[in-house]
């Protein structure tokens, strides 16, 4: 059972180029997330899709978009990277109930010059 | 909006030493409270969760937590810590009302020597 995937793990980046981190779940979890993780800010959510068919902003999503491409799959672009977008980016997923656990998959790290 | 703070970025501790972890969240509905670790070069797992009942919730590994509502507070405890509880541990908030989205504390960094 995989769990979470993301790829790829690793990414180097000049400013201003574009690429896409792709997140897949095989536990038929309705919700998908896109967090990113910056030292002492903790995890900040960029976008979410709560079902399959919708996507919405969180708290940081300028600079970034997202497609929900079916129900196990939710990437995330960049169009125009920059350098502070230098993040480690954690792809989540849960079940829509009440409990709103979260499950991760191993993150990916990207580096912007 | 609802937010969590964690008071520690860091702390060192010895083996065997006890460790408890603070976090606050604001919020003034219903909520369910997290503690989420993270290994070193491992993505995070979650340790515990409240969501109702007995406001102390076991976790795993030896950890617990209290949820104490007027404190707005879910502080994280381990009675005596290994070296392998070296991580960073997130406290993380959902508020019923907002739906499936957590919000995460900053963060703590735990580093237990040998």
């Amino acid at each position: 059972n995989a769990g979470v995937t993301q790829t790829p793990k690793f990414q180097v980046l000049k400013t201003g180029q574009s690429m896409t981190l792709q997140c897949a779940q095989d536990m038929n979890h309705n919700s998908m997330y896109w967090y990113r993780q910056d030292p002492g800010m903790g995890l900040r959510l960029i976008y979410y899709s709560a079902s399959e068919g919708t996507t919405d902003k969180g708290e940081v999503p300028n600079g970034y978009n997202v497609s929900r491409l079916n129900k196990r799959e939710f990437s995330l672009r960049l169009e125009s990277a920059a350098p502070s977008q230098t993040s480690v980016y954690f792809c989540a997923s849960s079940e829509w109930d009440r409990s709103g656990e979260l499950f991760f998959g191993e993150g990916s790290r990207l580096t912007v010059l | 909006a609802q937010s969590v703070s964690q008071h520690n970025h860091h702390v060192i501790l010895s083996e065997a030493a006890s460790l408890e972890l603070g976090c606050n969240y604001s919020y003034g509905g219903t909520v369910n409270l997290f503690w989420y670790v993270q290994y070193p070069g491992q993505h995070l797992q979650l340790l515990l969760k409240y969501f109702s009942g007995d406001p102390l919730v076991k976790g795993i590994k030896g950890f617990e937590a209290e949820f104490i509502k007027s404190k707005f507070s879910f502080n994280l405890r381990k009675p005596s810590v290994q070296w392998s509880d070296t991580a960073e541990y997130f406290c993380a908030v959902n508020a019923r009302a907002a739906g499936n989205k957590l919000t995460f504390g900053g963060g703590t960094r735990v580093l237990v020597k040998p």
